[in-house]
């Protein structure tokens, strides 16, 4: 079983649909980042966050330590929201710290 | 202000040979992360080097090695090249080690034949 889960997979929708994308973990973790690929390959860090909820725009994060999830929500979405969201997660098992990925999650936002 | 610059952005090598791939961070960054990206497995996390020392690294093997320099630029080599070793290389820089935002180059895409 993977360190951390996203769900979906695959997720279609329409354009102006709110969209979830969740991540769950099951390790220890100092922090959670969410990222967006786009094709062609450019990674873009979305948030960081270690404990409540942050906004960006139509984008909202949020975390819940005790029950090992975050969840990605897109408001009023748009085709160009279209990309690979990934979770990761940094777990610190001694002295060093590793960062682990989910295998992401692929939208597709139809106009 | 220069985003965090890859080079170079492609490279074909045989099996056995060794790659040295480069790194430019955001100017006043001074950690460097690594990250593998294969259909497969996805992304990895590879190695972080602040301040020219390794700070954190993931589960590689040996083969897989870095080093920062005094200008924050850092490399990542690797020995003895395998077929699976072809992949996506990514690189991000970040102001502060560990759990902190973090700016991705374009990456290298490195093919072993």
């Amino acid at each position: 079983k993977n360190e951390v889960e996203q769900s979906p997979q695959n997720l279609t929708a329409q354009e102006g649909e709110f969209i979830t994308i969740n991540c769950s973990y099951s390790v220890g973790i100092s922090a959670l980042h969410w990222l967006q690929q786009h094709p062609g390959g450019g990674i873009v860090s979305l948030f960081m966050l270690s404990s409540g909820k942050k906004k960006h725009g139509r984008l909202i994060a949020t975390i819940n330590i005790q029950e090992k999830h975050s969840s990605l929500h897109i408001t009023a979405s748009h085709p160009r929201d279209s990309a690979v969201y990934i979770c990761a997660v940094w777990n610190y098992g001694g002295s060093q710290g590793n960062l682990i990925f989910g295998k992401g999650t692929k939208l597709s936002v139809k106009p | 202000k220069a985003g965090v610059t890859q080079t170079p952005r492609y490279l074909i090598k045989t099996r056995g040979q060794q790659v040295t791939l480069s790194c430019s961070p955001i100017s006043g960054h001074r950690s460097v992360s690594w990250y593998q990206q294969t259909p497969g497995q996805g992304l990895q996390f590879l190695f972080e080097y602040f301040s020219e020392t390794q700070r954190n690294k993931g589960n590689f093997p040996g083969r897989f090695s870095g080093r920062q320099f005094s200008n924050s630029r850092s490399e990542m080599n690797v020995s003895t090249l395998e077929l699976g070793d072809s992949a996506l290389y990514l690189c991000a820089s970040s102001l502060a080690s560990g759990a902190t935002e973090a700016f991705f180059g374009q990456g290298t895409r490195l093919t072993v034949v």
